[in-house]
């Protein structure tokens, strides 16, 4: 599976659009683009995913370059309670040696 | 629908013993994983699984062992605990078929004095 780069963390105002960038520039054709949170100590969460299409649920949206080297995920309305540690990572889903490895990924502080 | 579900949330262990760390799940999901991650670090993957019968090795696998006779539990089985194994474990499940993402459990909190 690719690598992934992440800053290693970010600040961001309440109520303010958070994006955080993510580059993948090793990504080859059949691998997703995937984001979790791990908030505090407790078990990461899934948030979203992606190929190369943009993607949004009720948590985020996905942005994916066209040359899928870099994505970002954009949290629109950053309240404090999303002050986590943010994942992203690219895998080829369905393979028989399924694994997910997760980086350092980004530390990110919503401030008041 | 209970998720994924770790026992125990916390454990001690004295160096050498052995203990096993249950982890089940009732989504029906095919793939099972464990993780560690120590403090202040990334979560690292210990072994994996694609099915009942089925695993393998992750990116830190030596001084666990694992099986996978059903398709809902997991265990991740220490066989002589070292310091170096003070950890928070973390289960994780996912369907096989489609794109999803994992499900983690809340994990557990092991020190090993």
């Amino acid at each position: 599976d690719a690598k992934t780069t992440q800053p290693t963390s970010m600040d961001c105002a309440e109520g303010r659009a958070a994006n955080l960038p993510c580059n993948h520039s090793t990504i080859s054709g059949n691998e997703y683009v995937y984001w979790y949170r791990q908030i505090h100590s407790q078990g990461p969460q899934y948030i979203i995913h992606g190929l190369k299409n943009n993607e949004t649920n009720e948590m985020a949206s996905l942005i994916i370059t066209e040359d899928r080297k870099s994505s970002t995920l954009i949290l629109p309305h950053a309240t404090l309670r999303d002050t986590a540690v943010y994942y992203c990572i690219v895998r080829v889903p369905n393979t028989g040696g399924f694994k997910t490895i997760f980086g350092a990924g980004t530390r990110l502080f919503v401030k008041a | 629908n209970a998720g994924v579900t770790q026992t125990p949330k916390f454990q001690v262990l004295k160096t050498g013993q052995s203990m096993t760390l249950q982890c089940a799940q009732d989504m029906n999901h095919e793939y099972m994983s464990w993780y560690r991650q120590d403090p202040g670090m990334g979560l690292r993957l210990i072994h994996y699984s694609v099915g009942a019968g089925i695993t393998d090795q992750g990116e830190v696998p030596n001084g666990y062992n694992v099986s996978r006779s059903t398709t809902e539990d997991f265990p991740l089985r220490l066989l002589s605990a070292a310091p170096s194994q003070t950890s928070v474990y973390f289960c994780a499940s996912s369907y096989g078929r489609g794109n999803y993402g994992y499900t983690f459990g809340s994990g557990t909190r092991l020190t090993v004095v």
